[in-house]
C-alpha cells in the first residue's frame, strides 16, 4: 500500500494560465475525491469518481474546473483561466466503494499558488 | 446542507494534560462521523464512527459518537509535543450502495503541546 499520490507538490502560475493535477489513488480503491482546503478552514468537497463515473459535483466547481479519470485509475483536475481566489490546496482521496463502509485516504496535496 | 461544527478552534495545553475536542453535526441520512488528524500535508484517518455509546479507542486517543444529539467527542490523554496538529471531524451521508462517499468537514481544533 503506497498511499495516495499527488504531483505535482507546489504549483505556483500567473492569473490566466491553466494548470492540471493529477492524483493516483491506492491500488484497490474504486473511489476518488477531490478536496479543496484554504487556509483555517476544512477541506471542502468539489467531486468525486466511481471507477471512470463522475457521480457528483459540487457548486463549489465552477465550468473553469474539469475533473477525468478516463481509466477508472488516475484522475487530473484540470484548472482553466486560474485565478487568485484558486488559490488554495487541492487533495485527492481514494475509499472503497460498494458495501464496503471504508474511511477516505488523503494525499498529500497540490499547493496551488495564483500569482 | 451537511453542517460540521468543532470546538473549541484552537487549544493551547502542556505535556501530559488531557484534552477533549468537540464535534456537532447535521447530516441528512447519517453514515458515519469521521476524525483525522492534519499536520503540514494530508489528514490521516484517526477513527470511524457509527453506531452510538461505543468507544473507539487508540493508544492514548479515544473517541465516541451520540446519535440522538449528535455529536462526538475526541479524548486525548498525555498529550506529547507530536500530538500537536488541527483535528478535523467530518460526516459522511450514506449513499445508494449504503457505504460513506462524500465527507463534509468542520474547520478543526487546533491543538497545540507545549513542553
Amino acid at each position: 500500500d503506497t498511499g495516495v499520490s499527488q504531483n505535482p507538490r507546489h504549483k505556483i502560475t500567473k492569473r490566466g494560465q491553466n494548470v492540471t493535477f493529477r492524483c493516483d489513488p491506492i491500488s484497490e480503491h474504486n473511489r476518488l475525491y477531490w478536496y479543496r482546503q484554504t487556509l483555517g478552514q476544512g477541506p471542502e468537497f468539489l467531486t468525486y469518481f466511481q471507477n471512470e463515473a463522475q457521480l457528483e459535483k459540487s457548486r463549489l466547481l465552477s465550468d473553469r474546473f474539469s475533473a477525468e479519470r478516463p481509466k477508472g485509475s488516475f484522475s487530473t483536475l484540470e484548472i482553466q483561466r486560474t485565478e487568485q481566489g484558486d488559490s488554495a490546496m487541492y487533495l485527492c482521496a481514494s475509499s472503497l466503494g460498494g458495501t464496503a463502509n471504508s474511511p477516505l485516504h488523503f494525499g498529500n496535496g497540490t499547493r496551488l499558488t495564483v500569482t | 446542507e451537511d453542517k460540521v461544527v468543532q470546538s473549541p478552534l484552537s487549544l493551547v495545553v502542556h505535556e501530559g494534560d488531557t484534552v477533549t475536542l468537540n464535534c456537532s453535526y447535521e447530516v441528512t441520512n447519517f453514515r458515519s462521523l469521521l476524525w483525522y488528524k492534519q499536520e503540514k500535508k494530508a489528514p490521516t484517518f484517526l477513527f470511524m464512527l457509527t453506531s452510538s455509546g461505543i468507544e473507539k479507542k487508540s493508544g492514548r486517543l479515544s473517541s465516541i459518537l451520540d446519535k440522538k444529539e449528535l455529536f462526538s467527542i475526541l479524548n486525548i490523554t498525555a498529550t506529547q509535543t507530536g500530538d500537536s496538529a488541527v483535528y478535523l471531524c467530518a460526516v459522511s451521508p450514506k449513499n445508494s450502495g449504503g457505504s460513506n462517499y462524500k465527507l463534509t468537514f468542520g474547520k478543526g481544533t487546533l491543538l497545540t503541546v507545549n513542553p
